[in-house]
C-alpha cells in the first residue's frame, strides 16, 4: 500500500533559522498533498497544500515544492519562530477519500 | 462559522468494556466525516469515512465500528476494548469532492487499562 515517509523525524533550530522538511510517497495515483501542523494541546491544523499539477506553492513563510517524477515534496519554513514548534505531517490523497499521513517531523524552535 | 466538537475529551476504560466516542459538526451541511487514530507520538491512521447519513466506509479493521445517525454526527464505538485501542481519536470533516483539506476536532484521548 501507499507509504508516506518524512525526514527528518525531528530537528531543533535557533529562532530565525530556515528549515526543510522532506516527504516522499510511493503511490503514483496520489494527486493531493496537504500538510498539517500539530502543536501541543491544540487541534491538528491545515497549513498548506499542493496538487499534482503544480510544482510550487507559497503561503507567507511557507514554501511547498513538489516533484512528481521523484514523488517528493519539500516544505521550507523561513524565519522560524518559537510558535512554529510543532509536529508537521505531510499527507497524500489519491482517487478515493483516503488521505495517508506521513510519519511526522517534530520541530523545536529555541529562542 | 463551522465548529467541530468531540466528546468526551478523555476516557480511561478497562479492557473488555464498551466504548462510544462522538463528534458533532455545526455550521456545515452534508460534510464528509472521518475518524482517525493516532498512537502516542505516532502518525495518523484513517479508520472510517462517511459522505452521507447512514453510509460509513471502513478503511482498516481494528475491532471498531462507526455510524452516522444524523448529518452532523459521527459515532465511533466498540463493544469490547483492547489494550491496542489506546491512543488519540480524531474526528475530521471536509466538504466538496475528494481530496480537500481536513478540519480536525480536538480529539479524545483514550487509555485502555
Amino acid at each position: 500500500g501507499e507509504q508516506v515517509e518524512q525526514l527528518p523525524s525531528s530537528l531543533i533550530v535557533q529562532e530565525g533559522a530556515s528549515v526543510l522538511i522532506n516527504c516522499s510517497y510511493t503511490d503514483s495515483a496520489s494527486v493531493y498533498f496537504p500538510w498539517y501542523k500539530q502543536e501541543p494541546g491544540k487541534r491538528l491544523q491545515f497549513i498548506i497544500d499542493i496538487r499534482s499539477n503544480m510544482e510550487r506553492k507559497q503561503n507567507q513563510r511557507l514554501t511547498l515544492l513538489f516533484d512528481k517524477k521523484t514523488k517528493h515534496l519539500s516544505l521550507h519554513i523561513t524565519a522560524t519562530q518559537p510558535g512554529d514548534s510543532a509536529i508537521y505531517f505531510c499527507s497524500a490523497g489519491g482517487s478515493g477519500t483516503y488521505q495517508r499521513f506521513g510519519t511526522g517531523t517534530k520541530l523545536q524552535v529555541v529562542p | 462559522a463551522q465548529t467541530i466538537h468531540q466528546w468526551p475529551v478523555a476516557e480511561i476504560k478497562a479492557v473488555g468494556s464498551p466504548l462510544s466516542l462522538g463528534c458533532t459538526i455545526k455550521g456545515k451541511s452534508s460534510p464528509n466525516l472521518y475518524w482517525y487514530w493516532q498512537a502516542t507520538g505516532g502518525t495518523l491512521q484513517q479508520l472510517f469515512y462517511s459522505i452521507t447519513v447512514g453510509q460509513v466506509e471502513s478503511v482498516v479493521q481494528l475491532n471498531l465500528s462507526a455510524s452516522r445517525p444524523k448529518d452532523d454526527q459521527f459515532i465511533l464505538s466498540t463493544e469490547k476494548l483492547l489494550l491496542s485501542h489506546s491512543g488519540f481519536y480524531l474526528c475530521a470533516w471536509s466538504v466538496g469532492g475528494v481530496n480537500e483539506r481536513l478540519f480536525f476536532g480536538h480529539g479524545t484521548k483514550l487509555s485502555v487499562l
